[in-house]
């Protein structure tokens, strides 16, 4: 079955230092995978995709995310958290069904709090 | 350019009764998706339409109508209401139906039926 997996409900890290929010996928076929953000009482919004080529890929607000074939996952990662990056983040894989649909398969989601 | 605007953004309904939540897309997007979220969850594919005139069952159908007006609107409907249907509702849209288009969403409606 294809599936997404955000192992952790929240994460917290102390502003300043480097930050990971964890990510695996299960999907048939090559993947196409995304982050995004919510902030509270807010839509979502994206930050970064990977589709081909580089396996570092860089987005918004300084996010940047690794996706590794073998270990099957596409951590999102910032060098320095900022207590404003504090949110809800979801991981997001494309769902392989044949055809060109462009269904997404979402992770439960995972809360980030960066303590000042 | 307002992006995708949902209404409403909140909405308290009775068991039984019925309403339909309005999105509209201002990008000249083909493609239009409706999502609940719901608390560990994460969220969940209701209907989609790929283009104009098209509309498809996502996983979490049943209970909900859904019509692609135009190509910038997107209507889904609750004939009947239940509690199970608490959520938030969110629409999104992206260029076409194309495996690598980034969907943009709308900023929700909370539902909530007792």
């Amino acid at each position: 079955a294809q599936s997404v997996a955000q192992p952790e409900d929240q994460v917290n890290v102390a502003e300043g230092n480097p930050l990971t929010v964890k990510c695996t996928y299960s999907v048939s076929g090559n993947p196409y995978l995304f982050w995004y953000v919510q902030y509270p009482n807010r839509g979502l919004q994206f930050l970064l995709k990977y589709i081909t080529g580089d396996n570092l890929v860089k987005g918004s607000y300084g996010f940047e995310a690794e996706f590794n074939k073998s270990q099957t996952s596409f951590h999102l990662k910032k060098p320095s958290a900022l207590v404003s990056d504090s949110a809800l983040y979801f991981c997001a894989v494309r769902a392989n069904y044949g055809g060109a649909t462009n269904k997404l398969i979402f992770g439960t989601g995972t809360l980030l709090a960066v303590q000042p | 350019n307002a992006g995708v605007t949902q209404t409403p953004k909140f909405q308290v309904l009775k068991t039984g009764q019925s309403m339909t939540l309005q999105c509209a897309q201002d990008m000249n997007h083909n493609s239009m998706y409706w999502y609940r979220q719901d608390p560990g969850m994460g969220l969940r594919l209701i209907y989609y339409s790929a283009s104009e005139g098209t509309t498809d069952k996502g996983e979490v159908p049943n209970g909900y109508n859904v019509s692609r007006l135009n190509k910038r609107e997107f209507s889904l409907r609750l004939e009947s209401a239940a509690p199970s249907q608490t959520s938030v509702y969110f629409c999104a849209s992206s260029g076409g139906a194309h495996s690598t288009d980034t969907q943009y969403f709308g900023p929700g409606t909370r539902l909530t039926v007792l």
